[in-house]
């Protein structure tokens, strides 16, 4: 069974960090490119960041670009997103999804929530 | 960036009627269009990809179709269950691949 597991989230401030993980298992999971989406308090989804199964390759929404990292760790199955320089507007769930699109399996999400 | 308009906004019915959901897309994005249901607290669900291929354990209620700018979801007969917000997605143009700013599909 597919299970994506999502953590890392919580309350930081204006200009502060966070780094999300996402530890997945029941697949290959170096098989398959992985994607983070958010969804802010009330609003509609909104895809983040892509990454390739050998980590290669790499894509950013532009508002995250300069600031978001997504990366890979194939031995540990474990997506991540590193989030720097958070804004007011970030503040959303942060769900990791399997695949590049047409997402199948999605975790259940972390929270961010930056303010001050 | 391809923007996706979704319409209406709400869609009020009872179950058992028949739900139709528009998106359309900016520009064209052949038939590369995903529709995704979202019910609260949960994450969304694929439903069909591709315009009009249901996902794996998708029920035959629900439907998709269209190419180019103009996609419809048809849900053939509301159950309880589907009342929830529908958001298209397309991976035509990208990066960024982008979401409809979604339809909620509320119990009239």
């Amino acid at each position: 069974e597919v299970q994506l597991l999502e953590s890392g989230g919580g309350l930081v401030q204006p200009g502060g960090s966070l780094r999300l993980s996402c530890a997945a298992s029941g697949f290959t999971f170096s098989s398959y490119a992985m994607t983070w989406v958010r969804q802010a308090p009330g609003k509609g989804l909104e895809w983040v960041s892509g990454i390739s199964g050998s980590g290669s390759n790499r894509y950013y929404v532009d508002s995250v670009k300069g600031r978001f990292t997504i990366s890979r760790d194939n031995s540990k199955n474990t997506l991540y997103l590193q989030t720097n320089s958070l804004k007011d507007e970030d503040t959303a769930l942060y769900y990791c999804a399997k695949g590049i699109d047409n997402w199948d399996y999605w975790g259940q999400g972390t929270l961010v929530t930056v303010s001050s | 960036e391809t923007v996706l308009t979704q319409s209406p906004a709400t869609l009020s019915l009872s179950p058992g009627e028949r739900a139709t959901l528009s998106c359309r897309a900016s520009q064209s994005v052949s038939n590369y269009l995903a529709w995704f249901q979202q019910k609260p607290g949960q994450a969304p669900r694929l439903l069909i990809y591709d315009a009009s291929n249901r996902a794996t354990g998708i029920p035959a209620r629900f439907s998709g179709s269209g190419s180019g700018t103009d996609f419809t979801l048809t849900i053939s007969s509301l159950e309880p269950e589907d009342f929830a917000f529908y958001y298209c997605q397309q991976r035509s143009d990208w990066p960024p691949l982008t979401f409809g700013g979604g339809t909620k599909v509320e119990i009239k």
